[in-house]
């Protein structure tokens, strides 16, 4: 069974830079029929996706974070990463990972397995 | 970036009633749209893609249709399991974008 696990810190001060990693196990991050994607929610709102990487390292941002976020992969430990610089309040929230089916899958580009979550909090 | 909008915000239900919720794309997005329910505290759940599509191990009670902009899920006969929040997801051209949740309370 697939299983996602994100960890990182779990306080960040402003103007700082979130890192956080989710780990994959039950399965290869090299697969090449998934994206692996970070998505966020504040508290008491809504979803936000944040961006998705290819194993290969292809990676899609959402323009609103873009110039502040990197994703990147680490294909032998059978993780991905996510950093976003330059903090404040407004990225309190819970950062969920999950995968994303590619297009040759059934469900491609839905988000058929998420990690359960982690809340990184912005404050001095 | 396209704009989803999910009706209702919040809606009462009895267990055994018919529930529907709307989602309505700013523009055409095909059938590329996924459906997933939350509870307090989880992560969200998959449970259907390509608009009608039921995610292995989702009940059957479950359902989506529509395609182009409008798009409705329906839980057919409302167990007590499915008091959550659902959202909404188009994947037909980056960023993926998410309706603002319905949330599903106990009348």
């Amino acid at each position: 069974q697939l299983q996602l696990q994100e960890s990182g810190p779990g306080l960040v001060k402003p103007s700082e830079t979130l890192s956080l990693t989710c780990t994959v196990s039950g399965g290869s991050i090299s697969s090449s029929s998934y994206y692996w994607g970070w998505i966020r929610q504040p508290p008491g709102k809504g979803l936000e996706w944040i961006g998705s990487i290819y194993y290969s390292g292809s990676t899609y941002y959402n323009p609103s974070l873009k110039s502040r976020v990197t994703i990147s992969v680490d294909t032998s430990k059978n993780q991905f990463s996510l950093k976003l610089s330059s903090v404040t309040a407004a990225d309190t929230a819970v950062y969920y990972c999950a995968r994303e089916p590619g297009i040759a899958v059934a469900a491609s580009h839905s988000l058929d397995y998420w990690g359960q979550g982690t809340l990184v909090t912005v404050s001095s | 970036a396209i704009r989803i909008t999910q009706s209702p915000s919040s809606l009462s239900a009895s267990t055994g009633d018919r529930v529907t919720i709307t989602c309505r794309a700013s523009q055409g997005i095909s059938s590329y749209l996924a459906w997933y329910q939350q509870k307090p505290g989880k992560a969200p759940k998959l449970l259907i893609y390509a608009a009608s599509t039921l995610q292995s191990g989702v009940p059957s009670r479950f359902s989506g249709s529509g395609s182009g902009t409008d798009f409705t899920l329906t839980i057919s006969c409302l167990q007590s399991e499915d008091f959550a929040t659902y959202y909404c997801q188009q994947y037909y051209s980056y960023p993926w974008t998410f309706g603002q949740g319905t949330k599903v309370e106990i009348k």
